[in-house]
């Protein structure tokens, strides 16, 4: 596709269940980054891959948030046991080295998680 | 650790006039910076990026940035507001790693 692609759009968890969250990332780029993003905040860093490697899982809140990218290709962020604090959207951004020396990221729509 | 600074959580102006959306940063290195913008219900989309290349960074949509070492400050403006501009926009700075974000701006315009 030409851009990434994440699912579902909106999820509904009662407290106590487990999610998967899906990301497709762009064809082509190595590294792929998820962010949590609470109600009238800014995109809060989560975890980053670096093809099937997790360089940095420095932002993941808790244990219960657990990332994975087998393949290097599509990712996926579950989380295990649902707090109510744990609603959020869920960005998911894949990136690229640029002509210019940098990195873009390219973000995804998000996944809307809600536990109640 | 690198960091932006938004200054106002929302900012309001009338279509036509001017927008100005301040960013501060904190970084001990040359940073890159970044401003996006979020449309309801959408994912960030990249307006502008600061790559040391050259100061005054011209985006999509009409929008630019200047970069102040002097001030830390990477602001966003618009000569002239359009309706379609309303949205949350939001500043960053990043490395090779992680991206860091601000807490956002919502601009409204008004007709």
């Amino acid at each position: 596709g030409a851009g990434v692609s994440q699912s579902p759009r909106y999820k509904v968890a009662k407290r106590g269940q487990d999610v998967a969250l899906r990301c497709d990332p762009i064809s082509g780029h190595v590294s792929l980054f998820w962010y949590q993003q609470a109600l009238g905040q800014g995109p809060e860093f989560l975890t980053y891959f670096q093809n099937e490697a997790q360089l940095d899982k420095s932002g993941l809140p808790s244990d219960r948030f657990f990332a994975e990218r087998p393949e290097g290709s599509v990712s996926t962020l579950k989380i295990q046991r649902t707090q109510q604090e744990d609603s959020a959207v869920y960005l998911c951004a894949s990136s690229s080295f640029t002509s210019d020396s940098t990195y873009e990221q390219y973000f995804g729509p998000g996944t809307r998680l809600t536990v109640t | 650790a690198q960091s932006v600074t938004q200054l106002g959580s929302h900012v309001s102006v009338s279509e036509g006039a001017l927008v100005l959306l301040r960013c501060n940063y904190s970084s001990s290195v040359p940073p890159y910076l970044f401003w996006y913008v979020q449309y309801p219900n959408q994912g960030l989309q990249l307006l502008l990026k600061y790559t040391s290349a050259a100061t005054l960074v011209k985006g999509i949509n009409g929008f630019e940035a200047e970069f102040k070492k002097s001030e830390t400050s990477f602001h966003l403006t618009k000569p002239s507001a359009h309706m379609s501009d309303a949205a949350e926009y939001f500043c960053a700075v990043s490395d090779v790693g992680d991206m860091r974000f601000g807490a956002g701006t919502r601009l409204t315009v008004k007709p």
